[in-house]
C-alpha cells in the first residue's frame, strides 16, 4: 500500500473489554513496530517484529498486552481487560531492514 | 530505556525567520537519527534522517546537525511558514528499537 494504515481510527472500550488494534504495514516491510502515545508525549516502544518473530517486546506493559504477526504482514495488537491507564493512541510504524521508518496515522483508544 | 530530550519544549518563531529544533541524546552507540513532524491527531511524519558516518544532512528547507561528541541533534528550519506549526521529535536509533523524546512544540507566527 502507499502508506501505513490502522483501524479502527478510533476505539471506545468499557474498562475491562478486550481490544484488537489492527496495522496493515508498507507493503514489502519487513520491520514493523507498535508504539503508545499518551497525550502530551513521545511516541514509547512497545514491540518490535521482524517478519513473522517477535523479536523485542519489552516495552510491552503488562500481560495484558500481546501482539502477533503470523504471516509477516499485517499486525494486530490486543489488550485484554482494559483499564484506563491504557487509553492513548497506538501508533503502527514500518521500514525495510534499518530503513526509514514510516507511521501510520494511530488508533485512538479511549477506556471508559 | 533510553534518553532522548528536547532542550526547549515550545518555540514560537515569526513567519519567514528561520528556525532551530535541538535534542540531546544518551546512548553513544545510536548509530541513526530521525526528526519527525507531528500535526494534531495525526501520525509522526518523516522530514529528514542522518546517520551517525555524517555530521550534517541537508533536505528541502531543513537541514540535520549531528555533534557525536556532545550527543547532541538539531533541527534548522529555513524560512518558517505556518504549515511548519507542528509537534516535532527527534528518534535514535539502539539495536531494534527507536526512542523518541518528549517533542517541542513549534508555533508559527504570521
Amino acid at each position: 500500500g502507499a502508506g501505513v494504515s490502522q483501524s479502527p481510527r478510533y476505539k471506545v472500550a468499557k474498562r475491562g473489554q478486550d481490544v484488537a488494534l489492527r496495522c496493515d504495514p508498507i507493503s514489502g516491510h519487513v520491520s514493523l513496530f507498535w508504539y503508545q502515545q499518551a497525550l502530551g508525549q513521545g511516541p514509547e516502544f512497545l514491540t518490535y517484529f521482524q517478519n513473522e518473530a517477535q523479536l523485542d517486546k519489552s516495552g510491552l506493559p503488562s500481560d495484558r498486552f500481546f501482539a502477533e504477526r503470523p504471516e509477516g504482514s499485517v499486525s494486530t495488537l490486543k489488550i485484554q481487560r482494559t483499564q484506563q491507564e491504557d487509553s492513548a493512541v497506538y501508533l503502527c510504524a514500518s521500514s525495510l531492514p534499518r530503513g526509514v521508518v514510516y507511521f501510520g496515522q494511530g488508533t485512538r483508544l479511549t477506556v471508559v | 530505556g533510553e534518553s532522548v530530550g528536547l532542550h526547549l519544549p515550545t518555540l514560537s518563531v515569526q513567519e519567514g525567520d528561520n528556525s532551530i529544533i535541538n535534542c540531546a541524546y544518551s546512548n553513544s552507540a545510536s548509530d541513526y537519527f530521525i526528526w519527525y513532524k507531528q500535526e494534531s491527531g495525526k501520525g509522526p511524519q518523516f522530514i529528514i534522517d542522518i546517520r551517525s558516518n555524517m555530521d550534517k544532512r541537508q533536505g528541502q528547507r531543513v537541514t540535520v546537525l549531528l555533534n557525536k561528541t556532545v550527543k547532541h541533534l538539531s533541527l534548522q528550519i529555513a524560512a518558517t511558514q505556518p504549515g511548519d506549526s507542528a509537534v516535532y521529535f527527534c528518534a535514535e536509533r539502539a539495536g531494534n528499537q527507536f526512542y523518541f523524546g518528549t517533542g517541542t512544540s513549534l508555533t508559527v507566527i504570521p
